[in-house]
């Protein structure tokens, strides 16, 4: 089945560095992923919609210059967390459609992304 | 703006006993409702999809029903195992392919 490897699955970094998490779709083409953030027992919320060769589109509230995602190819997309603080300490995942089909297919998730912020 | 709720929070239930996780949902303008299966710390399992047309979805001792006109989907779990233990999202999708979640039902099965 389609399968999405979400890259690296935990990172601890310092504050003020900037993380850059990977989404890929292995066996299928993905014209649009998402990337969702997850609070502690929290559902999760949609951060962006991310267009294969176009801007992304970020859900209100969300700052683009603090997220920045790139998505340059129909497999791969990234979300950079840019300056990062305690604050964006979070779980972050992302998932993608095979584009092929349509919205009628289910969206595949990745296996997310734990980032702590010392 | 759709909204996702999920009742109950949370559920304890003894081993072999069959269970309901409810979802209701506000804008009935849907394209699909998937559930998910979710372990500590970990990412997210797709469980059943319904598209809108369906009423419903059966995958080993998983069924999900839809019920579109009312909001709501169940999801039902038969004969419950403590490896069911985990936290059950459901997602509703728009026509413009984004998904709204609900915030779960964590689901405890006792040996």
């Amino acid at each position: 089945g389609a399968v999405v490897s979400q890259h690296p699955s935990r990172v601890i970094c310092k504050s003020g560095t900037s993380v850059k998490i990977e989404c890929r779709s292995l066996d299928f083409q993905a014209t649009t992923m998402f990337w969702y953030r997850q609070f502690p027992k929290q559902s999760l919320m949609l951060m962006a919609t991310s267009n294969e060769g176009s801007k992304a589109t970020y859900e209100q509230g969300v700052e683009k210059d603090k997220f920045l995602i790139n998505h340059a190819s129909l497999t791969l997309s990234t979300l950079t967390v840019t300056s990062a603080h305690p604050e964006d300490s979070s779980f972050y995942i992302c998932s993608a459609r095979d584009g092929r089909t349509g919205g009628s297919q289910p969206q595949h998730f990745g296996d997310g992304t734990r980032l702590s912020i010392l | 703006k759709q909204e996702v709720t999920q009742i109950p929070a949370a559920l304890s239930v003894p081993e072999g006993e069959n269970l309901v996780l409810n979802c209701s949902f506000t804008d009935s303008a849907i394209y699909n409702l998937q559930w998910f299966r979710q372990d500590p710390g970990k990412g997210l399992t797709s469980l059943l999809l319904i598209q809108s047309s369906q009423r419903e979805q059966t995958s080993g001792r998983l069924n999900a029903s839809l019920d579109k006109s009312s909001g709501r989907s169940t999801l039902y779990i038969a004969a419950s195992q403590p490896g069911d233990s985990a936290t059950y999202l459901c997602a509703v999708d728009t026509n413009a392919g984004k998904s709204t979640f609900g915030d779960g039902t964590t689901l405890t099965v006792k040996p």
